[in-house]
């Protein structure tokens, strides 16, 4: 399976507002709403972020929003603080009842 | 509050393979309707699923690994295990373990494995 294509790295300053994007294809992506999205720092496990396309976990910041259309499903950091600054995978389940994850994309905060 | 904690050895030789063991504490690893996965990150680089297994025993893995791969469960111990046949300098990486339902709700601490003579 391949795995789904995110930006290598996207930046922005404080305040302001970025958007990760995931594509995939109708067989993964495209296909359910299970695709979620992680924050990893240096040395860290991943954290949950975005669950379901567009849902919080318990304790996730507000300004983390997940969206879906079509194939792609993107990640948005609104207000960008300095911890945000990290790695960001999404995931997805597959029609083969597998999992797969992103490429990954570094968030700098300028 | 769920964690997990995987444990096995730090160093694996060319050809042989690879053992670990993930702990679940805070909660039953049968109770609830839980795929229980492992993933792998090789330092610098991306995530990559490997695979799952359901209370039930039933498994799913990553196409790529399947041939080498091998995940079971413990119930009575609240464990589950990945064993990697094998293994070469690529295996070399950090391997996670974690809950799923769609998604990686929680996650252990990782450990890194290397496979070197």
């Amino acid at each position: 399976q391949s795995a789904l294509t995110q930006p290598a790295s996207v930046s922005g300053s404080p305040g302001q507002s970025i958007t990760i994007s995931c594509t995939g294809t109708s067989s993964d992506v495209g296909g359910y709403n299970y695709v979620s999205w992680y924050q990893q720092h240096p040395g860290k496990a991943p954290k949950l972020m975005i669950y379901d396309v567009s849902n919080r976990p318990s304790g996730v910041s507000n300004r983390f929003s997940g969206s879906k259309s079509g194939n792609t499903a993107s990640l948005t950091i609104s207000g960008l603080q300095a911890e945000d600054e990290a790695d960001y995978y999404c995931s997805s389940y597959t029609s083969s009842s597998t999992l797969v994850f992103g490429t990954g994309t570094k968030v700098t905060v300028l | 509050q769920v964690q997990l904690q995987e444990s096995g050895p730090g160093l694996v030789k060319p050809s042989q393979t690879l053992s670990l063991t993930c702990t679940v504490s805070g909660g039953s690893i049968s109770s609830g309707s839980y795929y229980w996965s492992w993933i792998r990150q090789p330092a610098g680089k991306g995530l990559e699923w490997i695979g799952r297994i359901y209370t039930s025993g039933s498994t799913n893995y990553n196409p790529s690994l399947k041939s080498r791969v091998t995940i079971s469960v413990d119930t009575s111990k609240n464990q589950f295990s990945l064993k990697l046949s094998s293994v070469t300098a690529a295996d070399t990486a950090v391997y996670y373990c974690a809950r799923e339902t769609g998604e990686f709700d929680y996650w252990g601490q990782g450990t890194l494995v290397t496979v070197s003579s």
